[in-house]
């Protein structure tokens, strides 16, 4: 059973940069044959897709985002990586990595999510 | 404002069935046979319960089931059971750009 789990700071100041990283165990990213999604839910409200990777490192983001999105994979640590440059309150969410088959869009698998802050 | 439209709530007794639903346009919802429901208890991540529409994966409940008429998708719930009392988002496919779009959610309260 894949399992993903994310590791970032939970306070990050304005105009900054958010980074967050997701380890995928249980499973290999560079076996291909997935998307390698990241996921917010600011408090309280729904859920919004931010971009995904493939393990070659070809991406896709959201165009709402995407001036500000880096997505990013290291397949020998078994890892992907968000980047979201200046950022503002607006940015504060749960941040969740996820996973879904290669043009299925739907994600079976789920991490656990973050909170990040976005605060001075 | 999200793009696809749910009830922001809907509530049931044990054992009856509640229905949810999801409205989106001809480039989502409407188009293509992939909408998603999802179950989010609070602090959890969500877990997927429909996907394709109408397919439950390995270890869902038969109590849950989707179906789609036009630009609405449905989430039905049969002998709602206390456990049952979450936060319901659907998802879908979308051609305009973004690859999936959510719907707001909808919290579903066992009475």
């Amino acid at each position: 059973q894949v399992q993903l789990q994310e590791s970032g700071p939970g306070l990050v100041k304005p105009s900054q940069t958010l980074s967050l990283t997701c380890t995928v165990s249980g499973g290999s990213i560079s076996s291909g044959g997935y998307y390698w999604s990241w996921i917010r839910q600011h408090p309280g409200k729904g859920l919004e897709w931010i971009g995904y990777i493939y393990y070659s490192g070809s991406t896709y983001y959201n165009p709402s985002l995407k001036s500000r999105v880096t997505i990013s994979v290291d397949t020998s640590k078994n890892q992907f990586s968000l980047k979201l440059s200046s950022v503002t309150a607006a940015d504060t969410a749960v941040y969740y990595c996820a996973r879904d088959l290669s043009g299925s869009y739907y994600f079976l698998n789920w991490g656990q999510g973050t909170l990040v802050t976005v605060s001075s | 404002q999200s793009a696809l439209t749910q009830p922001a709530s809907v509530s049931g007794s044990p054992g009856q069935s509640i229905t949810i639903s999801c409205t989106g346009t001809s480039s989502d919802v409407g188009g293509y046979n992939y909408v998603s429901w999802y179950q989010q208890h609070p602090g959890k991540a969500p877990k997927l319960m429909i996907y394709d529409v109408s397919n439950r994966p390995s270890g869902v409940s038969n109590r849950f089931s989707g179906s789609k008429s036009g630009n609405t998708a449905s989430l039905t719930i049969s002998g709602l059971q206390a456990e049952d009392e979450a936060d319901y988002y659907c998802s879908s496919y979308t051609s305009s750009s973004t690859y999936v779009v959510f719907g707001g959610g909808t919290k579903l309260t066992v009475l």
